[in-house]
C-alpha cells in the first residue's frame, strides 16, 4: 500500500494569513500516462470529504481560487493564499495511482 | 447532477453481515466513466478504502485486502444502485461509512454517510 503522510497534524491560522500543508507519497505518484495521482479534500465537520484539488494542481469545479495545489513525484503542497473562517476544518491528501487507493492522516486547520 | 443517497441500518450485531446501499440519481451504476466505491472513517484508521465496483465492457471489483475476506460489492442495474456487504463484522468495524463516485480518478460525489456500530 502507498503510505500518505501529512504535516503539519494541527494548524491555526489568522484570517487572511496563508497556510500551507505538506503531504507525501511512499512513491511517485506519476503515472505512465503523464497524469499524477494527487488529491485534495477538505472535510468539514458533519460532512463528507469535498474535492478540492485533482491530479495535483486543479481546483475542482467551484473551488475558490485561494486554493492552490502544487509537487510531483512524492512531495507535494496545498497552499490557501488567504485563510478565511469557512476553511475549517480536516484537509486530507489522497493517492489514486493504485489500489487500495490511500488517504493522509489529516491536518486539521482551525482559525485563531 | 449527481447525488448518492445512502441506507441501511446503523447498528449490527457482532459477527452479522453489515449491509449498506447507495442509490445513484444523474448517473448509471453502469456507465463506462464512473466507479463506485465504499469508504469508511473511524478515530482509529482515518479514511479507509474498502473497494470499489465499475463497468468497462464488463464489470470489475477491487477490494482492500484489509477486508477483502469479508467484503462485497455489488452493481445492482435494475435499481441504478450498488451496495456494500461486510461480512463477519466486530467492534473494529465500528465507523461512519461513506459510498463516492470517482470519476475520470476524482471522488466528485459522495453519499451523506451511514454510521454503523458494531455491537450486541
Amino acid at each position: 500500500d502507498i503510505v500518505m503522510t501529512q504535516t503539519p497534524l494541527s494548524l491555526s491560522v489568522t484570517p487572511g494569513q496563508p497556510a500551507s500543508i505538506s503531504c507525501k507519497s511512499g512513491q511517485s505518484l506519476l503515472h505512465t500516462d503523464g497524469r499524477t495521482y494527487l488529491y485534495w479534500f477538505l472535510q468539514r465537520p458533519g460532512q463528507p470529504p469535498q474535492l478540492l484539488i485533482y491530479e495535483v494542481s486543479n481546483r475542482f469545479s467551484g473551488v475558490p481560487d485561494r486554493f492552490s495545489g502544487s509537487g510531483s513525484g512524492t512531495d507535494f503542497t496545498l497552499k490557501i493564499s488567504r485563510v478565511e473562517a469557512d476553511d475549517v476544518g480536516i484537509y486530507y491528501c489522497m493517492q489514486n495511482i493504485q489500489v487500495p487507493l490511500t488517504f493522509g492522516g489529516g491536518t486539521k486547520v482551525e482559525i485563531k | 447532477q449527481v447525488q448518492l443517497q445512502q441506507s441501511g441500518p446503523g447498528l449490527v450485531k457482532p459477527s452479522q453481515t453489515l449491509s449498506l446501499t447507495c442509490a445513484i440519481s444523474g448517473d448509471s451504476v453502469s456507465s463506462n466513466s464512473g466507479a463506485w466505491n465504499w469508504i469508511r472513517q473511524s478515530p482509529s484508521r482515518g479514511l479507509e478504502w474498502l473497494g470499489r465496483t465499475y463497468y468497462r465492457s464488463k464489470w470489475y471489483f477491487d477490494y482492500a485486502l484489509s477486508v477483502k475476506s469479508r467484503i462485497t460489492v455489488n452493481p445492482d442495474t435494475s435499481r441504478n444502485q450498488f451496495s456494500l456487504q461486510l461480512n463477519s463484522v466486530t467492534p473494529e468495524d465500528t465507523a461512519m461509512y461513506y459510498c463516492a463516485r470517482y470519476y475520470d480518478g476524482k471522488a466528485d460525489y459522495w453519499g451523506q454517510g451511514t454510521l454503523v456500530t458494531v455491537s450486541s
